[in-house]
Order: C-alpha cells, then structure tokens, then sequence
C-alpha cells in the first residue's frame, strides 16, 4: 500500500523551514527518502531503518516513528537547490530493497 | 560512488517500433535493478523487478510480453518496449541496487520516450 505524503505542496522563500510527512496504515520497515528535480532521476537523501532513529544530509534530517508508521522529513534554513519533488519509499516487506513510493511532496523555493 | 547510467536519455521513434533502453551500473555490481514509469507530476510506478541471471518479476497490470527485460549481467540490465504505441510514452527509470538488505536504489537519469 503507498505511503501518504502530506503536504502535497509546499511554497517557501529562502531560509524557511518545512516538514514533510510520510504515514503508513501498514507497518514501516524502513523509510528511504529522495529528491527529484524537473526533468531529472530522483537523488538517494538517506534511509532510516530503526524507531526513532535521526539521520541528517546537509541541513535536511529525518526521523522515523515505527510505532506511529510515519517519518517525517525537516528542511532547515531552505536553500533555492532545496526545491524539487520528496519521495518517501517503503519496502514491501522487511528487508527488501524494492520500494513502494508515495506521491511526493512538491517543494519550491524562491528568493 | 554509486553511479547508474542509462542510455538513450531521448527517443522519439513510429509506432510499432522497439525500443531498448539500458541501465548500467558503472562503479559497484548491482544485484537488483529495478524499472520504473513515471508519468508528469505523478510518483514512480514500479514495472518490474530485475535480478541477474533470473526472469525478472512483473508488477501487476505490466505486460511481461510488452515490456522485456534482461538482466545479463551484475552491471547491466535492459528494458525493450515491443512494438511500442502512443500510450507508451512516458518517462523511463531504472535503479539498481548493491547486494544485501536496506540499501539505497540509485537511479539512472531516465529515459523519455515519445511515440509518434
């Protein structure tokens, strides 16, 4: 089942901070996030594969609330190479690589 | 690291032409390769499933005879859409995978495909 990604799109000026959600009504694993710019293959952000675990890329972190079967992405101090579509991506069962990915958060970033 | 190339980035060809587009992963061996279909402003629709050396797994509703795929080697995977029509135009991903388990998929740049 596709994870659900809200919102569906965010509108930021530089230096604005955002937070992406990505929920499950089925069990998480895992929680693989990517950014896709127009035109171009989405880029691996990072993966966070235990319950509460943090991971940080530049100024973008990430947390992962098993229990909850949500994660949720934090975009700090916005940059204009921030904007891009969000992935989030679930495995299908535990430990597999092959993902089911939601329908992506839009995020754009103006001067 | 983790480089995957997938060639052509662009191809417009008749109707009832075939099409192959390759995804090779250039600095690591690449268990699992996996191709997607997106279309515009829309999520990454998973095709297929790739493993070396075995049949690749269909997603339900995808042609297995429509859409072929090979997975010869640990660096190389194919996708050939037969006898392509308009309704296949769409934007083409792989992504490959290295062995073991909770890795990362980096994808190739993708492959737009305009059938006329």
């Amino acid at each position: 089942q596709q994870p659900v990604q809200s919102p569906q799109a965010v509108i930021l000026r530089e230096g604005e901070d955002a937070v992406i959600n990505c929920s499950s009504s089925k069990a998480l694993y895992s929680v693989h996030w990517y950014r896709q710019k127009h035109g171009e293959a989405p880029v691996f952000l990072m993966i966070l594969l235990k319950g509460g675990e943090q991971k940080g890329h530049e100024k973008i972190s990430a947390s992962f609330n098993e229990k909850k079967q949500q994660s949720s992405l934090y975009l700090t101090a916005s940059q204009l190479s921030y904007s891009g579509t969000y992935f989030c991506g679930s495995p299908f069962s535990g430990g597999y690589n092959k993902l089911i990915f939601g329908a992506g958060t839009r995020l754009a970033v103006h001067p | 690291g983790a480089v995957v190339s997938q060639h052509p980035s662009w191809v417009i060809c008749k109707s009832g032409t075939s099409v192959k587009i390759e995804c090779r992963s250039l600095d690591f061996q690449a268990t699992t390769m996996f191709w997607y279909r997106q279309f515009p402003k829309q999520s990454l629709m998973l095709m297929a499933t790739s493993n070396e050396g075995s049949k690749a797994t269909y997603e339900q509703g995808v042609e297995k005879d429509k859409f072929l795929i090979n997975h010869a080697s640990l660096t190389l995977s194919t996708l050939t859409v037969t006898s392509a029509h308009p309704e296949d135009s769409s934007f083409y991903i792989c992504s490959a995978c290295p062995g073991g388990r909770n890795q990362p998929q980096h994808f190739g740049d993708g492959t737009r495909l305009s059938i006329l």
